[in-house]
């Protein structure tokens, strides 16, 4: 019965490679995100998403794009992937506007070689 | 933007009291919050402040002064378990609500 759950939990692979991580919520929530936390445990916001827009940040790469197929679910895909893509990655999610808190899935930490 | 600073790292003894300070600079304000992150595990929610004045929640309490733009939180009676990062984040309006967060303070507990 996890909140936010994402898989893998742990993925490594080559520079150059395309690769995704899944993420799932079973809370109803309406508004989902992406953050990369890296080596120095900075965590940092990608994406936000609701059924209404997507907020890129502008600092994110082109290579990162998002993709919702449904609420419930927002995946992260990496395209050529770059030894400074190297972090963990986690998912968030929140109920609309009002709630305050954001439920964190438990990471997905990414190696790039 | 949004500059957020907070110390690195913090040692307290078990059963102290420790106050973890958050120093804040955004353009929409629209909010405080304090997440707990053990090692290798996701941010858990701790508190969230909005209004100046002081947040208590068991033995966590979270402070804001928007004017001063500074925020800290206390950690009463000490445990071991409370050995975690700390991280402050500041919700901006203008960079779509989201959340912003500071580079976190690895508090360690010692007996």
């Amino acid at each position: 019965d996890t909140a936010v759950s994402q898989t893998p939990k742990y993925l490594v692979t080559q520079m150059g490679n395309d690769k995704s991580i899944k993420c799932e919520q079973n809370l109803g929530h309406d508004t989902m995100y992406w953050y990369k936390q890296d080596s120095k445990k900075f965590l940092k916001i990608m994406f936000s998403y609701n059924n209404k827009e997507l907020i890129i940040n502008e600092t994110v790469p082109n290579r990162f794009s998002p993709k919702s197929p449904d609420k419930a679910h927002l995946n992260l895909h990496i395209n050529s992937l770059e030894l400074g893509d190297s972090a963990v990655y986690f998912c968030a999610s929140r109920q609309g506007e009002s709630s305050n808190e954001q439920f964190f899935g438990p990471g997905t930490r990414l190696t790039v070689l | 933007g949004q500059n957020i600073d907070q110390p690195t790292e913090m040692t307290a003894t078990e059963g102290a009291i420790v106050q973890i300070n958050c120093t804040y600079q955004t353009s929409g304000f629209n909010g405080l919050f304090w997440y707990q992150q053990h090692a290798g595990e996701a941010p858990t929610f701790l508190s969230y402040n909005v209004l100046d004045g002081l947040e208590e929640k068991g033995r966590f309490s979270s402070f804001l002064s928007r004017s001063k733009g500074y925020s800290y939180l206390l950690l009463k009676e000490l445990q071991m378990k409370d050995s975690a990062s700390y991280l402050c984040a500041v919700r901006d309006q203008t960079g779509a609500n989201n959340l912003f967060f500071g580079t976190g303070t690895r508090l360690t507990v010692i007996p």
